[in-house]
Formats: C-alpha cells, sequence, structure tokens
C-alpha cells in the first residue's frame, strides 16, 4: 500500500542538540510538506518543497531546515535555534497534477526536548 | 492572505445529535475546500472536499456544501457516533500550500 512513513513515533532529545526527523514516501508525489501542532493550535506550515532539489520555507522556519535530494524523501532536521521544538510533526504529500489534489499525511512524530 | 476560521471547540454532543461545525474563509479566488480528521496521536485524513461553488462534499455520513455567497464551508452530519470523536480541520488550498484552521475537538458521548 503507498502512504507517508514518518519515524520514529516517539523522539526525545536534551536541549541544544540537533534532531532529524524522517518521512519518506511512496506515492511518487513531487510536493511534500512538513506541518508542526502543538495543543490546541491548528497546522502551522514550517517548509514545503514542490520539486527535487528545490524547497521553500514556510511560515516558521526559522530553527529548522530540510533537503530534498530524493523525490521519495524530504527529512526535517530541528536545531538548536529553536527555540521552543517540542511539538507533533506532521509530513505531508501531495500530486501536482492538480490543484485539487489533497495533501496525504503521515502518523506524525511527537518530538520532546528537555 | 489566506486564512481559515473555524468554530471555537471543544464540542460535546450525546450520540445520534445533530452537529454542525461551522468554518468560514478569507482568499482571492475560488480556492479548492477540505475537511480533514485526526485521531488521536494520528496523522490528519481527508474526510471530504469540494472543488467549486456549490459542490457539496459527503463521506462516512458527514457532508460539507461550498458557499461561495457567505465564504463558507460547514461540516454537518445528521447522527453522531462516539466513534466520531476526533478533531476536525477546515483547510483551504492555497497558492500551493494548504492553510489550515485551528481545528474543532469533538466529543461525542454514549
Amino acid at each position: 500500500d503507498g502512504g507517508i512513513t514518518q519515524s520514529p513515533k516517539y523522539l526525545f532529545r536534551k536541549e541544544g542538540q540537533n534532531v532529524t526527523l524522517s518521512c519518506e514516501q511512496n506515492l511518487n508525489h513531487d510536493a511534500m510538506y512538513w506541518y508542526r501542532q502543538d495543543p490546541g493550535q491548528g497546522l502551522r506550515l514550517i517548509y514545503y518543497s514542490q520539486i527535487v532539489n528545490d524547497f521553500q520555507k514556510g511560515d516558521i522556519a526559522e530553527g529548522y531546515s530540510v533537503s530534498r535530494e530524493k523525490k521519495e524523501s524530504f527529512p526535517l532536521t530541528v536545531t538548536s535555534a529553536q527555540k521552543n521544538p517540542t511539538a507533533f510533526y506532521l509530513c505531508a504529500s501531495r500530486s501536482r497534477d492538480s490543484n485539487n489534489s489533497p495533501l496525504h499525511f503521515g502518523n506524525g512524530t511527537r518530538l520532546t526536548v528537555t | 492572505g489566506d486564512s481559515v476560521t473555524q468554530m471555537e471547540g471543544p464540542v460535546t454532543l450525546s450520540e445520534e445529535a445533530f452537529l454542525t461545525i461551522n468554518c468560514t474563509y478569507t482568499a482571492t479566488g475560488y480556492p479548492s475546500l477540505f475537511w480533514y480528521v485526526q485521531y488521536p496521536g494520528e496523522g490528519l485524513q481527508l474526510l471530504l472536499k469540494a472543488t467549486k461553488a456549490d459542490d457539496k462534499g459527503s463521506n462516512k455520513g458527514f457532508e460539507a456544501t461550498y458557499r461561495k455567497e457567505t465564504t463558507s464551508f460547514h461540516l454537518e452530519k445528521g447522527s453522531v457516533q462516539v466513534s466520531d470523536s476526533a478533531v476536525y480541520f477546515c483547510a483551504l488550498m492555497g497558492a500551493q500550500k494548504l492553510v489550515f484552521g485551528q481545528g474543532t475537538r469533538l466529543t461525542i458521548n454514549p
């Protein structure tokens, strides 16, 4: 079955350490996205990529970095510069065949930084 | 810029009650509109969508109609079940990215 895989499901890090969250998709989608979700809030866009080797900042990119070396993969690095990194991180992808195509989401990674 | 506003939660209903979750949007042009559902500890799943004015999206007993004149996309269900307890997000497709409302937590009591 096609889908999006995020790993790990839970991640714990000490303050000051960088950490990379994995996102892999086998849906053959061109576009991929990273969102952050905090309790009681909606989803905020961190970065997105429309095509391999290209990506754009979203609304809250500071303290994060991404790469898109392969179509299937869009890893997110949470750097020590991110002031409040503890959150639920969601990766998504969509086809660019149509403006109406919806996002498909992974099951998320819950990051806790202490 | 584009934005989505949902009714504030949480919403608590009894089983078999009628559900409405309000959603209004601000956008240039006529974006596609979506409702997503999130169950505890999971990612978001597409519930339904509508791509043009007067379209009605429907799935699993849920419905929403794209109302251009009121810039709304309210979610409705005639008889809710305990299994419908989740967080519901309204969203619009802006310029190559999805813009979400803040989400509405729904709890259905037996």
